[in-house]
């Protein structure tokens, strides 16, 4: 059974503090997504991300933001400094060969 | 460009009805998908319709897809308690780049 870790489940953090955001996507697979949802709307693209490099970013995603994956394993969204728009639950997912994202189930990051 | 646009946006029916929801998107896709979400919880992966196809079939799901006028619809046939969910279509085009609409909330009611 594939599997997607998001850690931490919820994240609670003061304006303008970084913040990292972890997950371990499914293993053996080269493309992987950050998406993120502000609470009872839509899911909005981050950034995508394969065999290592960034293949896609929105908007959304400015200097403020980076991905990394530091080990092969771990996939990691940082945000330099956050802000309180930043408040959102964040969504990592594994593209399969499928074609179909397999997602964790998020973290929350609360900026107050 | 914004792609998958869902309607409605919230969907009310009692239990044993059929429930509709449609999506529109803007450009070309590869494929077009359905995700559901309970609440607080990961999208999870229903079915996939790819570009060259115009209806899909899955349990209870029912899908169709019409590129001619960029839109699809997911059917629920036979809806349980169990349903009630958010409903999300996601339109992927030829770079994989994957994008959600804003989702429909669907209530099952006893």
């Amino acid at each position: 059974e594939p599997e997607v870790t998001q850690t931490p489940s919820h994240q609670v953090t003061q304006m303008g503090q970084e913040v990292i955001l972890r997950c371990v996507p499914i293993s053996n697979h080269l493309y992987f997504y950050w998406y993120r949802q502000i609470l009872g709307q839509k899911v909005e693209f981050l950034v995508s991300f394969y065999n290592n490099e960034i293949s896609e970013k929105s908007e959304i995603f400015d200097d403020q933001f980076s991905v990394e994956r530091p080990d092969g394993s771990n996939f990691t969204l940082k945000i330099r400094s956050t802000k309180l728009e930043d408040s959102a639950m964040y969504f990592c997912a594994t593209l399969l060969a499928t074609g179909e994202l397999f997602f964790g189930e998020g973290s929350r990051l609360t900026v107050l | 460009s914004q792609q998958g646009e869902e309607d409605p946006q919230a969907l009310s029916i009692q239990e044993g009805e059929n429930a509709t929801m449609n999506c529109s998107y803007k450009t070309s896709i590869n494929n077009l998908q359905w995700y559901r979400q309970n609440s607080g919880r990961g999208l999870v992966h229903l079915i996939l319709i790819r570009s060259n196809e115009r209806e899909k079939h899955s349990g209870r799901l029912r899908v169709t897809l019409d590129t001619s006028k960029k839109s699809s619809s997911l059917l629920i046939t036979a809806s349980r308690a169990a349903d009630t969910a958010s409903y999300f279509c996601a339109a992927v085009n030829r770079d994989d780049k994957i994008i959600f609409g804003k989702g429909t909330r669907l209530h099952i009611l006893p």
